[in-house]
Formats: C-alpha cells, sequence, structure tokens
C-alpha cells in the first residue's frame, strides 16, 4: 500500500483557479469512487471537503470542486481566496476495508 | 454536534508502548453506520490511515503497521482505544481519531470518508 501522489507545492493569485492532482494505482483510485480531500490549515486538525470524487459537505464552499480519470483524481480550487492557504490532502479507498492517504500539497496564495 | 477528542501520554519511550484513547461525545459510537478510525502526521509530513474498528470490535490495520497496533472499543464509555508497541522515533507524529463513514456490501466493509476529525495530540518517542 503506497502513499497516493500529491506534487508537493502549488500557487495561484487570488480570484484565480487552482487543481490539485491525486495519482494512485488501479487498485485504489482507479478502481473506487471513493476519493476525499481534505484541507488542513497549520497546527489544526484536517477538514472534509469533497468526499466520493465530487460531492461538497454541507458547508463547504462550492468554489471547491472534485473530479477524477483512471487513477488520478483532481481537486479544483476556483476563486482563490488567502483563506484557502493551507495544506490539502486527498484519501481513497484502496480495498481489503483499508484507506490510504496522499503526501499532500500546500497551497500558497499569492 | 459530534466531537472527538484524544487523549494519552505526550512521551513514551523508545522500544515501550504507546497507548491512546479517543472519547466521542454528541453521538453514540454504537452506530451502524461508521468505523472509527486513526490516523498519524508525523512531523511536517502527510496523513498515515493506521487502522479502524466498529462498535462491534471488528478491526481492520494498514499492513505496515499490523503487526504492532491494536485497536479496541468500549461502548460503555464512548471511546476506542490505539495501541502500537514497540515505538521507535520514527513513530513521533500528531495522531489523531475521526469517524469513518462506510458502506457496507454483504460482508465487505468499503472505506469512504473520515470526518469529523479530532484536534490531535502530539507523541513524541525519546528517552
Amino acid at each position: 500500500q503506497s502513499a497516493l501522489t500529491q506534487p508537493a507545492s502549488v500557487s495561484g493569485s487570488p480570484g484565480q483557479s487552482i487543481t490539485i492532482s491525486c495519482t494512485g494505482t488501479s487498485s485504489d483510485v482507479g478502481s473506487y469512487n471513493l476519493v476525499s480531500w481534505y484541507q488542513q490549515h497549520p497546527g489544526k486538525a484536517p477538514k472534509l471537503m469533497i468526499y466520493e470524487v465530487s460531492k461538497r459537505p454541507s458547508g463547504v464552499s462550492n468554489r471547491f470542486s472534485g473530479s477524477k480519470s483512471g487513477n488520478t483524481a483532481s481537486l479544483t480550487i476556483s476563486g482563490l481566496q488567502a483563506e484557502d492557504e493551507a495544506d490539502y490532502y486527498c484519501c481513497s479507498y484502496a480495498g481489503s476495508s483499508t484507506s490510504v492517504f496522499g503526501g499532500g500539497t500546500k497551497l500558497t496564495v499569492l | 454536534q459530534l466531537q472527538l477528542q484524544e487523549s494519552g501520554p505526550g512521551l513514551v519511550k523508545p522500544s515501550e508502548t504507546l497507548s491512546l484513547t479517543c472519547t466521542v461525545s454528541g453521538g453514540s459510537i454504537s452506530s451502524s453506520s461508521y468505523y472509527w478510525g486513526w490516523i498519524r502526521q508525523p512531523p511536517g509530513k502527510g496523513l498515515e490511515w493506521i487502522g479502524s474498528i466498529y462498535y462491534s470490535g471488528s478491526t481492520y490495520y494498514n499492513p505496515s503497521l499490523k503487526s504492532r497496533v491494536t485497536i479496541s472499543v468500549d461502548t460503555s464509555k464512548n471511546q476506542f482505544s490505539l495501541k502500537l508497541s514497540s515505538v521507535t522515533a520514527a513513530d513521533t507524529a500528531v495522531y489523531y481519531c475521526a469517524r469513518l463513514m462506510i458502506t457496507i456490501f454483504g460482508v465487505v466493509i468499503i472505506n469512504n470518508w473520515f470526518d469529523p476529525w479530532g484536534q490531535g495530540t502530539l507523541v513524541t518517542v525519546s528517552s
């Protein structure tokens, strides 16, 4: 069970859109529509932002959206705001009742 | 509103056993729709799923940690616990507990999303 692959960092200016990728294998991301995304501010616990690839929990801004193609899932944040600056982690079901996380991506709002 | 709170020693000696408890408030740990999980995050690094438990005591563990991990549940106290044996400095991390949404297909448990999370507790392994 290897960690999902995310870019170490991405950046964007306020108002712009950015996309964070999350690449797995045919044993996890590619086989299940069970990818979730978490936002983590420094010193805080992760917060669920997207589940089941593209669904948003109540209270999460519609500026956050998710998608998947093959073995790669993506999180897109549109209309970047300063408060979006955080670390983002993807997570996927990996079979046999196990979960696997990505290595995390640091988003910088310029 | 469901809340989770981790508790336990913040310092553990190498080769000893790390023990943490997660107390669930605002809801019952005996819900049929959820498992309860432990996730850790070494300083400056990413998240790692450790394992999950159902109120019945059914458990699933990360294969890389399975030989050292035991997760248990106490429904009377609305708590679940983590024990990690033979710890080394590599086990130094912030440990989180979280509720895990699941789907059950026959006898197969499908892990979905983690929400909510506890605030996390830092455990340092050092002599």
